[in-house]
């Protein structure tokens, strides 16, 4: 089955205690991306890779690292977390590039506390 | 910078009725994506339907069809005989295409709009 897998699926943490979400798609896609949803904001694009080892910052990365080492994998990393990264994150991927292919497929979702 | 605006916070609907949600945009582009997801309660993001800026004809998928009119920037998304299944949030989203210079690569999404099927 096509898909985009994240790990965990929910996560209480403290205060600087480093942690990593992992997004996996089976899809072959080139393009990955991670979002965070806020209560009355919609989603909001943290960090974009277009392929392997290529990554650009979305609209809110601050506070958030990623890595590209493989074309299925797009980890998303929390060096010192805040409870203002407490929210929902989604992990999406699309075949970026080609025509007729910009349709993301967003994965089931983290929903991460961070006390 | 791109911007996608949802007016409607909240819409309510009769079982069977149609039902229609609101959607603006703003960008400078001539060619572009747009988008209807729908989130359940389940908190899954699915897509809904999608529309190519190309394209003057509107998408439709079954029940759900959209009004495009790319000179007033609109595109709103039409649900017909509303089901019990149809209640979640919706969320309008754009995004531009691979060969468009500059800015984030991503979508800009609305706030949303919670529609709410009555029995």
């Amino acid at each position: 089955e096509a898909q985009v897998t994240q790990n965990p699926r929910y996560l209480i943490t403290v205060t600087g205690k480093k942690l990593t979400v992992t997004c996996s798609q089976n899809m072959n896609h080139e393009y990955m991306s991670w979002y965070r949803q806020d209560p009355g904001l919609g989603l909001r694009q943290i960090y974009y890779s277009m392929n392997v080892e290529v990554t650009d910052k979305g609209d809110v990365p601050e506070g958030y690292k990623v890595s590209r080492k493989e074309k299925r994998n797009f980890p998303l990393i929390l060096e010192s977390p805040s409870p203002n990264q407490t929210s929902l994150y989604f992990c999406a991927s699309s075949p970026r590039g080609r025509q007729n292919q910009e349709t993301q497929y967003f994965g089931p979702g983290t929903r991460l506390l961070v006390l | 910078a791109q911007t996608v605006t949802q007016s409607q916070p909240e819409m309510s609907v009769q079982e069977a009725e149609t039902v229609t949600l609101s959607c603006t945009y703003d960008t400078s582009e001539s060619d572009y994506y747009l988008f209807w997801y729908k989130q359940p309660p389940s908190r899954q993001m699915i897509l809904v339907i999608r529309q190519e800026a190309y394209k003057q004809q509107n998408a439709t998928e079954n029940r759900f069809s959209v009004n495009f009119q790319k000179a007033a920037k609109s595109f709103s998304l039409k649900i017909s005989d509303s089901q019990l299944g149809d209640a979640a949030m919706y969320f309008c989203a754009y995004r531009r295409t691979a060969y468009s210079g500059g800015g984030a690569d991503g979508l800009t999404f609305g706030k949303g709009t919670h529609l709410i099927i009555q029995p």
